[in-house]
């Protein structure tokens, strides 16, 4: 079955810092690969997507691409700041398009503090 | 606009009771998602609709858990005869359509406890 896999956490970083979050996952056929966040006291939203091979989803200064040679999806900020404290969670789903894009497989989450 | 509502934010219960969770999608979504989130973990599948049907219940852990959206918007998630083990925060979600690459909206969530 499909499973995705999130470095351990919780990161803690100066603000200014560069951010990595490692995310890899095991799927059949081509899934489509997304990084959720969930503020304090709020609902998980969408951060980015991609949904084929080698794409690159950004947002809010967040990036990552989707590398199906190493099934690999991590997520990179070159500057965080304090309002980036949050729970980041990397998800897949199958292909765009098909008829189960909607039910999504989880990673476990990653609980990122910024410091001032 | 409004997002996707859940209701009640919090509910406490003992175990064997009943309980219900009530979801409002945003409206004109057409493709309804619950999930189940244990402390630390990341959100689990349990049920989604189409319109009015369940068009896949595989996650749903067993008979006891059983969920309805009788006329394509508002979905409630029903617990037959609940244990400490359902504790969780419960969460719904809604999509504009479930093919397409429309993104979904979690709500903010129940979270059940059954002690």
């Amino acid at each position: 079955g499909n499973s995705v896999t999130q470095m351990e956490g919780p990161v803690t970083l100066s603000e200014e810092a560069f951010l990595t979050i490692n995310c890899t996952y095991t799927a059949t056929g081509y899934p489509s690969l997304f990084w959720y966040v969930q503020y304090p006291g709020e609902g998980l939203q969408l951060l980015l997507k991609a949904t084929k091979a080698d794409d690159k989803g950004s947002n809010k200064g967040f990036e990552a691409t989707y590398r199906k040679e190493t099934t690999s999806f991590h997520l990179e900020k070159g500057s965080v700041q304090v309002s980036d404290s949050a729970v980041y969670f990397c998800a897949l789903s199958a292909e765009a398009g098909g008829t189960s894009y909607g039910k999504l497989t989880f990673g476990q989450g990653t609980i990122l503090t910024v410091h001032p | 606009g409004a997002g996707v509502s859940q209701t009640p934010s919090n509910k406490v219960t003992e175990k064997g009771k009943y309980v219900e969770l009530r979801c409002d999608p945003i409206s004109g979504h057409t493709a309804l998602y619950w999930y189940r989130q244990s402390l630390g973990q990341g959100p689990e599948f349990l049920i989604y609709f189409q319109g009015t049907g369940a068009a896949d219940d595989s996650g749903l852990p067993n008979d006891r858990f059983f969920a309805v959206r009788p006329e394509g918007s508002v979905s409630t998630l029903k617990i037959q005869r609940t244990e400490r083990g359902d504790s969780a925060m419960y969460l719904c979600a809604s999509s504009l359509n479930r093919v397409t690459n429309s993104p979904l909206h979690f709500g903010n969530g129940t979270r059940l406890t059954v002690t």
